[in-house]
C-alpha cells in the first residue's frame, strides 16, 4: 500500500524550532519529488516547499524562506522538514505529499494524514 | 498575477451538475489539479491535467481548461461529494505553487 506518514508536530513557543518527518512506504521513493502543504486552522491549503528527487532543486514559499529547511534522506525513505524561528502564522497542519512534475503540469496524488503544529506562548 | 481565484460557495441539488470554476493567469501555461477535502481528512486528488482522474475517482468527476479558467464539473452530485475542493497550479514565474482559496460544495 502506497502511504505517507508524518510526525514531529506539537506545540512550541514562537521564535522555537521543530522538525517533522515523513516516512513513506509502497512506492519507489527516490523516483519522486515530493512536498510540503499545510493548513491553517478553518484556512485553506498552502503549498510550503518542494524538493527534486535527488534533492538538488528546492523551492519554498516566500513567507518560510530563510526559516524552514526541506531535505530528504532517499535512504530511509524520508522527507524532512526543519522549521525554525516558528510564528503564530505557522501555526497549521503539515501534510506531506508525493509530488508529480512535468512542462505544464503538476499534481500531488498520495497524501499522509497531517502533523500538527501550535505555535504558541 | 500569482493567485487562483474560486467561489467560496457553490450549491447543487442532488443529481444535478456543477461546475466549481478556478480563474488565474498561470493556468495560461500551466494545467490545475483539483483536490477534494472533507472535514478532518488530508485532501485527496481528484483531477490532473486537465481531465485525468486518479484510480477510485468517479468518472461523474471531470476536469476542463479555457485561457484563464479551469473548472471542475460533477455530473450528477452525489451527497459524499459535499467537501470542499482547490485547485492548484504553478505560478507564472515557475517559483512557486498556488492552491485556489477553496470552494465549498453543498449538495441539497
Amino acid at each position: 500500500e502506497v502511504q505517507l506518514v508524518e510526525s514531529g508536530g506539537g506545540l512550541v513557543q514562537p521564535g522555537g524550532s521543530l522538525r517533522l518527518s515523513c516516512v513513506a512506504s509502497g512506492f519507489t521513493f527516490n523516483t519522486y519529488w515530493m512536498t510540503w502543504v499545510r493548513q491553517a486552522p478553518g484556512k485553506g491549503l498552502e503549498w510550503v516547499a518542494n524538493i527534486r528527487r535527488d534533492g538538488n532543486e528546492i523551492y519554498y514559499v516566500d513567507s518560510v524562506k530563510g526559516r524552514f529547511t526541506i531535505s530528504r534522506d532517499n535512504a530511509h525513505n524520508s522527507l524532512y522538514l526543519q522549521m525554525n524561528s516558528l510564528r503564530a502564522e505557522d501555526t497549521a497542519v503539515y501534510y506531506c505529499a508525493r509530488f508529480e512534475f512535468g512542462f505544464g503540469y503538476h499534481y500531488m496524488d498520495v497524501w499522509g494524514r497531517g502533523t500538527t503544529v501550535t505555535v504558541s506562548s | 498575477s500569482s493567485e487562483l481565484t474560486q467561489d467560496p460557495a457553490v450549491s447543487v441539488a442532488l443529481g444535478q451538475t456543477v461546475r466549481i470554476t478556478c480563474q488565474g493567469d498561470s493556468l495560461r501555461s500551466y494545467y490545475a489539479s483539483w483536490y477534494q477535502q472533507k472535514p478532518g481528512q488530508a485532501p485527496v486528488l481528484v483531477i490532473y491535467v486537465k481531465n485525468n482522474r486518479p484510480s477510485g475517482i468517479p468518472d461523474r468527476f471531470s476536469g476542463s481548461s479555457s485561457g484563464n479558467t479551469a473548472s471542475l464539473t460533477i455530473t450528477g452530485a452525489q451527497a459524499e461529494d459535499e467537501a470542499d475542493y482547490y485547485c492548484c497550479s504553478r505560478d507564472s514565474s515557475a517559483k512557486y505553487w498556488l492552491f485556489g482559496g477553496g470552494t465549498k460544495l453543498t449538495v441539497l
